[in-house]
């Protein structure tokens, strides 16, 4: 079964780092880049970057330079996004996301999303 | 002002079609992006749906009806999801993307409600 399964849901104080993994099977892992996108409670979607399995490449969004790292282990088929310096307004769902098609936007297969909480 | 804008809701009868528009801001074309859409379910993640940047550049995600198509209209500067013969479970939010100064970048999104 083609699947991104992501780790559980998180809840950390302002100030604090959060590691989400992302266990992908059924496909190749190496094969497709990995996108992270985030989504806070009623809001809408926020692209935080993408990361490629094969070489470890990424590429962050300026909003998120600087306080996020997207790392992968091939061995597990596993991809990690880090976010530092937490705040609360990263409160959110985060998921990651399967470019089926090389360096474009279509995401064709998602992991089930991890809900971050940043409180004190 | 964001690059890309969409109405926050809309309503639409089922059998009916609905436009979705996704308009971009002033200074990014229209006509040179690949806009893909998505739809979100409540508790879903987003699925996407199909890429649009010309009727011969083209793509529709595995398995996603062809009521489902996107166009352009370059006079508005803007992207249009065109669901045609409208069913309950249409009901969803509905994003547009386009890769703008090296991000992928969502319009805010667009409630459709089918009643």
């Amino acid at each position: 079964q083609v699947q991104m399964v992501q780790s559980g849901a998180e809840v950390k104080k302002p100030g604090a780092s959060v590691r989400v993994s992302c266990q992908a099977s059924g496909y190749t892992f190496t094969t497709y880049d990995i996108n992270w996108v985030r989504q806070a409670p009623g809001q809408g979607l926020e692209w935080l970057g993408w990361m490629s399995p094969n070489t470890g490449n990424t590429g962050y969004a300026q909003n998120f330079q600087g306080r996020v790292t997207m790392t992968r282990s091939t061995s597990i088929s596993t991809a990690y996004m880090e976010l530092s310096s937490l705040r609360s307004e990263d409160t959110a769902v985060y998921y990651c996301a399967r470019d089926g098609f090389g360096g474009s936007g279509a995401f064709d297969l998602w992991g089930q999303g991890t809900m971050i909480t940043v409180s004190s | 002002q964001a690059v890309l804008t969409q109405p926050s809701s809309l309503s639409a009868s089922p059998g009916a079609s609905a436009s979705l528009t996704c308009t971009l801001r002033s200074g990014v074309n229209v006509a040179t992006n690949n806009v893909y859409w998505y739809q979100q379910k409540t508790g879903s993640p987003p699925q996407w749906l199909l890429r649009y940047k010309s009727d011969s550049d083209k793509q529709q995600g595995s398995g996603v009806p062809s009521r489902f198509s996107g166009s352009k209209d370059a006079s508005a500067n803007a992207a249009i999801l065109l669901i045609s013969g409208l069913q309950s479970e249409d009901e969803a939010d509905y994003y547009c993307m386009i890769w703008h100064s090296s991000t992928w970048v969502f319009g805010g999104g667009t409630k459709l409600t089918v009643l």
